[in-house]
Protein backbone atom coordinates (compact mmCIF):
# COMPACT_ATOMS: atom_id res chain seq x y z
CA UNK A 1 0.00 0.00 0.00
CA UNK A 2 1.17 3.64 -0.02
CA UNK A 3 3.75 4.46 2.34
CA UNK A 4 5.64 7.87 3.32
CA UNK A 5 9.27 7.33 5.16
CA UNK A 6 10.79 9.67 6.66
CA UNK A 7 14.23 11.11 8.08
CA UNK A 8 14.63 9.84 11.21
CA UNK A 9 15.17 12.46 13.68
CA UNK A 10 15.78 14.01 16.26
CA UNK A 11 17.46 16.88 14.39
CA UNK A 12 19.16 19.41 16.40
CA UNK A 13 20.49 22.62 14.80
CA UNK A 14 21.43 25.87 15.30
CA UNK A 15 19.91 29.23 14.69
CA UNK A 16 20.30 30.01 10.80
CA UNK A 17 21.20 26.88 9.72
CA UNK A 18 20.61 25.79 6.71
CA UNK A 19 17.31 22.53 6.93
CA UNK A 20 16.80 19.79 5.04
CA UNK A 21 14.22 17.30 6.13
CA UNK A 22 14.12 13.74 3.83
CA UNK A 23 11.00 12.22 2.90
CA UNK A 24 9.95 9.39 0.38
CA UNK A 25 7.16 8.22 -0.74
CA UNK A 26 5.45 4.76 -2.20
CA UNK A 27 2.42 5.26 -4.05
CA UNK A 28 0.43 3.71 -7.13
CA UNK A 29 -0.85 6.58 -9.38
CA UNK A 30 0.03 10.19 -8.68
CA UNK A 31 -0.63 11.30 -4.84
CA UNK A 32 -0.82 14.81 -3.47
CA UNK A 33 1.97 15.65 -0.94
CA UNK A 34 1.71 17.72 2.16
CA UNK A 35 3.60 18.57 4.84
CA UNK A 36 2.50 18.94 8.69
CA UNK A 37 3.66 20.97 11.77
CA UNK A 38 2.94 19.92 14.86
CA UNK A 39 4.12 22.26 17.92
CA UNK A 40 3.96 21.01 21.34
CA UNK A 41 0.74 20.31 22.94
CA UNK A 42 -1.01 21.30 19.70
CA UNK A 43 -2.30 19.33 16.98
CA UNK A 44 -1.05 19.30 13.00
CA UNK A 45 -1.56 22.20 11.33
CA UNK A 46 -0.49 22.42 7.36
CA UNK A 47 2.62 23.80 6.48
CA UNK A 48 2.56 22.96 2.84
CA UNK A 49 1.63 20.97 -0.26
CA UNK A 50 1.79 20.11 -3.66
CA UNK A 51 -0.42 18.23 -5.81
CA UNK A 52 1.39 17.27 -9.18
CA UNK A 53 5.04 16.45 -10.34
CA UNK A 54 7.49 19.40 -10.22
CA UNK A 55 4.63 21.47 -7.85
CA UNK A 56 6.46 23.36 -5.62
CA UNK A 57 5.14 24.20 -2.11
CA UNK A 58 6.30 26.82 -0.35
CA UNK A 59 4.91 28.41 3.38
CA UNK A 60 6.47 30.95 6.05
CA UNK A 61 10.31 30.77 4.43
CA UNK A 62 9.71 26.33 4.15
CA UNK A 63 10.13 24.56 0.79
CA UNK A 64 9.20 21.44 -0.69
CA UNK A 65 9.27 20.31 -4.74
CA UNK A 66 7.68 17.54 -5.60
CA UNK A 67 9.80 14.69 -7.35
CA UNK A 68 8.53 12.06 -9.30
CA UNK A 69 11.55 10.77 -10.58
CA UNK A 70 12.79 9.97 -7.00
CA UNK A 71 9.71 10.06 -5.36
CA UNK A 72 10.22 12.63 -2.99
CA UNK A 73 9.31 15.64 -1.32
CA UNK A 74 12.20 17.05 1.14
CA UNK A 75 11.49 19.99 3.39
CA UNK A 76 13.84 23.02 3.34
CA UNK A 77 14.51 26.21 4.85
CA UNK A 78 17.21 28.43 4.18
CA UNK A 79 17.45 29.63 7.89
CA UNK A 80 16.00 28.46 10.62
CA UNK A 81 14.76 29.90 13.87
CA UNK A 82 13.95 28.58 17.44
CA UNK A 83 10.39 29.06 17.03
CA UNK A 84 11.11 26.11 13.90
CA UNK A 85 11.21 23.82 16.97
CA UNK A 86 8.35 20.87 15.89
CA UNK A 87 7.73 17.76 14.97
CA UNK A 88 7.54 17.90 10.85
CA UNK A 89 5.16 15.27 9.15
CA UNK A 90 5.47 14.33 5.25
CA UNK A 91 1.86 12.88 4.44
CA UNK A 92 0.75 12.34 1.01
CA UNK A 93 -3.20 10.82 0.00
CA UNK A 94 -3.44 8.75 -3.00
CA UNK A 95 -5.94 7.77 -5.39
CA UNK A 96 -5.88 3.95 -4.18
CA UNK A 97 -6.35 4.99 -0.64
CA UNK A 98 -8.74 7.97 -1.82
CA UNK A 99 -8.24 11.64 -1.28
CA UNK A 100 -10.09 11.72 2.30
CA UNK A 101 -6.93 9.34 3.43
CA UNK A 102 -3.93 10.58 4.48
CA UNK A 103 -1.06 8.28 4.89
CA UNK A 104 1.72 9.85 7.21
CA UNK A 105 5.40 9.35 7.87
CA UNK A 106 6.61 8.64 11.26
CA UNK A 107 7.10 12.34 12.23
CA UNK A 108 10.56 14.25 12.45
CA UNK A 109 11.34 16.67 15.59
CA UNK A 110 13.53 19.58 15.07
CA UNK A 111 15.08 21.36 17.68
CA UNK A 112 16.88 24.57 17.14
CA UNK A 113 18.97 26.25 19.41
CA UNK A 114 19.80 29.74 19.87
CA UNK B 1 -13.01 30.75 14.15
CA UNK B 2 -12.77 29.07 16.85
CA UNK B 3 -11.04 25.90 15.35
CA UNK B 4 -11.64 22.37 16.16
CA UNK B 5 -12.05 21.83 19.93
CA UNK B 6 -12.01 18.69 21.94
CA UNK B 7 -12.62 17.32 25.27
CA UNK B 8 -11.40 16.81 28.00
CA UNK B 9 -7.60 17.49 26.96
CA UNK B 10 -6.19 14.76 29.61
CA UNK B 11 -8.28 11.64 31.09
CA UNK B 12 -6.59 9.30 33.17
CA UNK B 13 -8.92 6.34 33.80
CA UNK B 14 -8.11 2.71 35.38
CA UNK B 15 -8.45 -0.29 33.12
CA UNK B 16 -11.61 -1.18 32.24
CA UNK B 17 -13.59 1.95 32.74
CA UNK B 18 -15.42 3.75 29.99
CA UNK B 19 -13.83 6.58 28.25
CA UNK B 20 -15.56 9.70 25.91
CA UNK B 21 -13.83 11.97 24.02
CA UNK B 22 -15.62 14.91 22.43
CA UNK B 23 -14.79 17.04 19.48
CA UNK B 24 -17.25 19.92 18.36
CA UNK B 25 -15.59 20.40 14.64
CA UNK B 26 -15.49 24.09 12.54
CA UNK B 27 -18.88 25.22 11.36
CA UNK B 28 -19.32 24.29 7.97
CA UNK B 29 -16.64 21.35 7.11
CA UNK B 30 -18.58 18.00 5.79
CA UNK B 31 -15.88 16.02 7.37
CA UNK B 32 -14.74 14.93 10.46
CA UNK B 33 -11.55 12.41 11.07
CA UNK B 34 -10.42 10.86 14.42
CA UNK B 35 -6.65 10.04 14.68
CA UNK B 36 -4.44 8.55 17.17
CA UNK B 37 -1.54 9.10 18.18
CA UNK B 38 1.31 6.73 19.69
CA UNK B 39 5.23 7.01 19.67
CA UNK B 40 5.16 3.29 18.87
CA UNK B 41 2.37 3.68 16.11
CA UNK B 42 2.89 7.58 15.00
CA UNK B 43 -0.78 8.60 13.54
CA UNK B 44 -3.61 6.48 12.63
CA UNK B 45 -6.61 7.38 11.07
CA UNK B 46 -9.11 5.34 13.19
CA UNK B 47 -12.42 6.52 11.27
CA UNK B 48 -13.65 9.22 9.47
CA UNK B 49 -17.39 10.76 8.82
CA UNK B 50 -19.00 12.71 5.79
CA UNK B 51 -22.02 14.61 6.38
CA UNK B 52 -22.25 12.64 9.69
CA UNK B 53 -22.24 9.56 8.46
CA UNK B 54 -19.22 6.85 8.72
CA UNK B 55 -17.05 5.97 5.63
CA UNK B 56 -14.46 4.07 6.98
CA UNK B 57 -14.23 2.76 10.05
CA UNK B 58 -11.22 0.23 9.10
CA UNK B 59 -8.60 1.57 11.23
CA UNK B 60 -10.66 1.08 14.43
CA UNK B 61 -8.68 -1.11 16.32
CA UNK B 62 -11.22 -3.40 17.50
CA UNK B 63 -14.80 -3.50 18.86
CA UNK B 64 -13.91 -1.94 22.46
CA UNK B 65 -14.01 1.26 20.16
CA UNK B 66 -16.86 3.20 18.68
CA UNK B 67 -17.23 6.59 17.31
CA UNK B 68 -20.61 8.73 16.24
CA UNK B 69 -21.63 11.95 14.97
CA UNK B 70 -24.94 12.13 15.92
CA UNK B 71 -24.57 15.99 14.03
CA UNK B 72 -22.28 18.18 12.47
CA UNK B 73 -21.08 20.20 15.25
CA UNK B 74 -20.77 17.07 17.25
CA UNK B 75 -19.12 13.81 17.63
CA UNK B 76 -17.77 11.06 20.35
CA UNK B 77 -15.29 8.73 20.46
CA UNK B 78 -15.92 5.56 22.92
CA UNK B 79 -13.82 3.12 24.09
CA UNK B 80 -15.53 0.52 26.50
CA UNK B 81 -13.77 -1.30 28.52
CA UNK B 82 -10.56 0.89 28.52
CA UNK B 83 -7.15 -0.68 27.84
CA UNK B 84 -3.39 0.52 29.04
CA UNK B 85 -2.48 0.18 25.25
CA UNK B 86 -5.15 2.46 24.30
CA UNK B 87 -3.22 5.01 26.01
CA UNK B 88 -2.26 7.91 23.55
CA UNK B 89 -3.28 11.37 22.19
CA UNK B 90 -6.51 11.61 20.22
CA UNK B 91 -6.71 13.85 17.77
CA UNK B 92 -9.87 15.16 15.95
CA UNK B 93 -9.79 16.70 12.54
CA UNK B 94 -11.98 18.86 10.43
CA UNK B 95 -11.85 19.45 6.62
CA UNK B 96 -13.99 21.00 4.01
CA UNK B 97 -13.60 18.31 1.54
CA UNK B 98 -11.69 15.47 1.94
CA UNK B 99 -7.72 15.78 3.32
CA UNK B 100 -6.66 16.24 -0.54
CA UNK B 101 -8.25 18.54 -1.39
CA UNK B 102 -8.78 21.11 1.65
CA UNK B 103 -6.54 21.06 4.43
CA UNK B 104 -7.15 18.79 7.54
CA UNK B 105 -7.27 21.39 10.70
CA UNK B 106 -7.08 19.60 14.14
CA UNK B 107 -7.80 19.71 17.67
CA UNK B 108 -5.28 20.24 20.18
CA UNK B 109 -6.48 16.49 21.39
CA UNK B 110 -6.84 14.44 24.46
CA UNK B 111 -3.94 12.78 25.92
CA UNK B 112 -5.68 9.53 27.84
CA UNK B 113 -3.71 7.64 30.09
CA UNK B 114 -5.27 4.17 31.13
CA UNK B 115 -3.95 2.46 34.58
Amino acid sequence: GDSVTQMEGPVTLSEEAFLTINCTYTATGYPSLFWYVQYPGEGLQLLLKATKADDKGSNKGFEATYRKETTSFHLEKGSVQVSDSAVYFCALSGPIQGAQKLVFGQGTRLTINP
Amino acid sequence: DAGVIQSPRHEVTEMGQEVTLRCKPISGHDYLFWYRQTMMRGLELLIYFNNNVPIDDSGMPEDRFSAKMPNASFSTLKIQPSEPRDSAVYFCASSLQGSGNSPLHFGNGTRLTVT
